[in-house]
């Protein structure tokens, strides 16, 4: 069956450090992850998606189809980063999502 | 630029209580879904719709109605509400073909 993992509920830097989110898959077909971030009491927006191999705010993610992960990436932490990041598994042919539980990311000053 | 809108911002409901929320975009988008979201489960799928007239049960159905009479609008029933849909509930959509949502901005519920 299909999932999403994601390890870590809390993450927590320091500005100017390097972040990784970690996300892990489960899927038999060809994966379509993205990222989504949500701020605080905000809606959820698209940071990422894997197929367009962009880099949004400084974050990166590569798909790694041995390990089955997606782990989002910054060299470099901002405070504005402080967020909840939910990694996401695009399945079926009507457009479900299927969502990790989260991970809420703290930069501290 | 409207996208996704929800109404109500916030509710408070006593258990027993009915209430429709309603999730309305203007992208001309197919696919609609109402997610509830809850600390430590992430986003969980309550229905869904593949177009006008059809709407199918997702993850979390129990409790919950839906209908998608007009393309552009859908809308989430709570025929006797308990304390245990206290949540945050989200609606998306996207186009047939599309990869990725687009959220509306939420609804936060209480029901106490």
């Amino acid at each position: 069956a299909q999932r999403v993992t994601q390890p870590e509920k809390l993450l927590s830097v320091f500005k100017g450090a390097p972040v990784e989110l970690k996300c892990n898959y489960s899927y038999s077909g060809s994966p379509e992850l993205f990222w989504y971030v949500q701020y605080s009491r905000q809606r959820l927006q698209l940071l990422l998606r894997h197929i367009s191999r962009e880099s949004i705010k400084g974050f990166t993610a590569d798909l790694n189809k041995g390990e089955t992960s997606f782990h989002l990436k910054k060299p470099f932490a901002q405070e504005e980063d402080s967020a909840m990041y939910y990694c996401a598994l695009w399945w079926g042919s009507q457009g479900n999502l299927i969502f990790g539980k989260g991970t809420k990311l703290s930069v501290k000053p | 630029n409207a996208g996704v809108t929800q109404t109500p911002k916030f509710r408070v409901l006593k258990t027993g209580q009915s209430m429709t929320l309603l999730c309305a975009q203007d992208m001309n988008h197919e696919y609609m879904y109402w997610y509830r979201q809850d600390p430590g489960m992430g986003l969980r799928l309550i229905h869904y719709s593949v177009g006008e007239g059809t709407t199918a049960k997702g993850e979390v159905p129990d409790g919950y109605n839906v209908s998608r009479l007009k393309k552009q609008n859908f809308l989430l029933g709570l025929e006797s509400a308990a304390p245990s849909q206290t949540s945050v509930y989200f609606c998306a959509s996207t186009a047939r073909g599309g990869y990725g949502y687009t959220f509306g901005s939420g609804t936060r519920l209480t029901v106490v």
